[in-house]
């Protein structure tokens, strides 16, 4: 079965600083998707940025790019210059195909906290 | 415009109560999904409707029943709510049930059981 883990319960970073927040996943399939979500304190679920498996170049968007090692099964998020808005909860997840449909398995989250 | 919307956002209500959670989305798509957030803010979906017909039913209580009257909308009714039902529900939907379409999430909605 798939699994998501992100072993950062909680992180913090200075404003305008690099953080990198990690998530590793577990699957058999070769072809599967996977994104980061943010949720702030208002509850809503956004997309921050999304890979294909198929594809060897890591994503970016904007401050946010991601690190993506298909080996080793690894996808960590990386937000550049951090802001006061960044903080949120952000979630990995993974979408791919699992007893016979496709389905998105998030992780159980990291609460990210940006310091003034 | 909000693309999903689901109504109410807070819900207070006693055990043993019948409640409904709506969603509308205007996005055009197909899929449409219900997600649980526990306390922990574990996500874990419960529901998942294309075109109208469940695709995905996790193992969820039968008194969590879904309907989804036309693809644009999918509502949740719970009967006999429990304390464990307290939770943040959140609506979702997408342009077809695979090939890596993002999910779209509602704001969610925080459902207390007292």
């Amino acid at each position: 079965a798939q699994t998501v883990t992100q072993s950062q319960p909680e992180m913090s970073v200075q404003e305008a600083e690099t953080v990198t927040l990690s998530c590793t996943y577990d699957t058999s399939e070769n072809n599967y998707y996977l994104f980061w979500y943010k949720q702030p304190p208002s509850r809503q679920m956004i997309l921050v940025i999304r890979q294909e498996a198929y594809k060897q170049q890591n994503a970016t968007e904007n401050r946010f790019s991601v690190n993506f090692q298909k080996a080793a099964k690894s996808f960590s998020l990386k937000i550049s210059d951090s802001q006061l808005g960044d903080t949120a909860m952000y979630f990995c997840a993974f979408m791919g195909f699992t007893s016979g449909t496709y389905k998105y398995i998030f992780g159980t989250g990291t609460r990210l906290k940006v310091l003034a | 415009d909000t693309a999903v919307s689901q109504t109410p956002k807070y819900l207070v209500t006693q055990m043993g109560n019948d409640k409904s959670i709506k969603c509308e989305q205007n996005l055009g798509h197909d899929t449409m999904y219900w997600y649980k957030q526990d306390s922990k803010k574990f996500l874990k979906i419960m529901f998942s409707y294309n075109n109208k017909e469940l695709i995905i039913n996790e193992t969820v209580p039968n008194r969590f029943s879904p309907k989804s009257p036309d693809k644009a909308h999918l509502n949740l009714h719970i009967n006999s709510l429990e304390l464990g039902d307290s939770a943040v529900y959140f609506c979702a939907s997408s342009q077809g049930g695979g090939s890596g379409n993002t999910i779209y999430f509602g704001e969610g909605s925080w459902l207390t059981v007292v």
